[in-house]
């Protein structure tokens, strides 16, 4: 079954450190994405990359990386400078002319 | 800059009721226009999307929803609600002049009462 897989599920973070969230697509897309959902204010768009080893900040890349180095590979590492880091992380991808297909997300929390 | 604006953030309403679900968006030029649905512990799914042609957009489970350029609005509906429909709804629009971002909207919480 092709998909979106992100891992893990839940996160948890202490203080001051970084970590990083897979997500992996066997969809054979080429644009994959990253949002941040926190409630109220629906998803806010982080990074994404239209094709590999290119991508572009989105409304809230502040405090995030990410890098492209496989077509099916897309992670996202919440650096120590993203003030807020507790959220729910979805990744996306699509092929051109089609909706974005979601994975199921990855919760983070700090300790 | 391209935004959408979802009306209502929460909606309760019991079994066999009408749904309506209000979506805005800012952009006035060409757009592609999506409603998306995320169930209890679930990802996000697609219900339907608009690209072109009749403004009148069916999607999964019953839902529909209208494109009316005129107003900006991509409203959801629904006839009859199930209590399976709780959810949360997100309308979403992307655009070639965003460089085909996709900007959500605040997502609307609905509840069926059985």
């Amino acid at each position: 079954d092709g998909g979106i897989t992100q891992s893990p599920k839940y996160l948890f973070r202490k203080e001051g450190q970084n970590v990083t969230l897979s997500c992996e697509q066997n969809l054979n897309h080429d644009a994959m994405y990253w949002y941040r959902q926190d409630p109220g204010q629906g998803l806010r768009l982080i990074y994404y990359s239209q094709i590999v080893n290119d991508f572009q900040k989105g409304d809230i890349a502040e405090g995030y990386s990410v890098s492209r180095e496989k077509k099916e590979s897309f992670p996202l590492t919440v650096t120590s400078a993203q003030k807020n880091p507790t959220a729910f992380y979805l990744c996306a991808s699509r092929t051109h002319g089609q909706p974005q297909h979601f994975g199921d997300g990855t919760r983070l929390s700090i300790l | 800059a391209q935004s959408v604006s979802q009306h209502n953030h929460h909606v309760i309403l019991s079994e066999a009721a009408s749904l309506e679900l209000g979506c805005n968006y800012s952009y006035g030029g060409t757009v592609n226009l999506f409603w998306y649905v995320q169930y209890p512990g679930q990802h996000l799914q697609l219900l339907l999307k608009y690209f072109s042609g009749d403004p009148l957009v069916k999607g999964i489970k019953g839902f529909e929803a209208e494109f009316i350029k005129s107003k900006f609005s991509f409203n959801l509906r629904k006839p009859s609600v199930q209590w399976s429909d709780t959810a949360e709804y997100f309308c979403a629009v992307t655009s070639k002049a965003a460089g085909n971002k996709l900007t959500f909207g605040g997502g609307t919480r609905v509840l069926v009462k059985p």
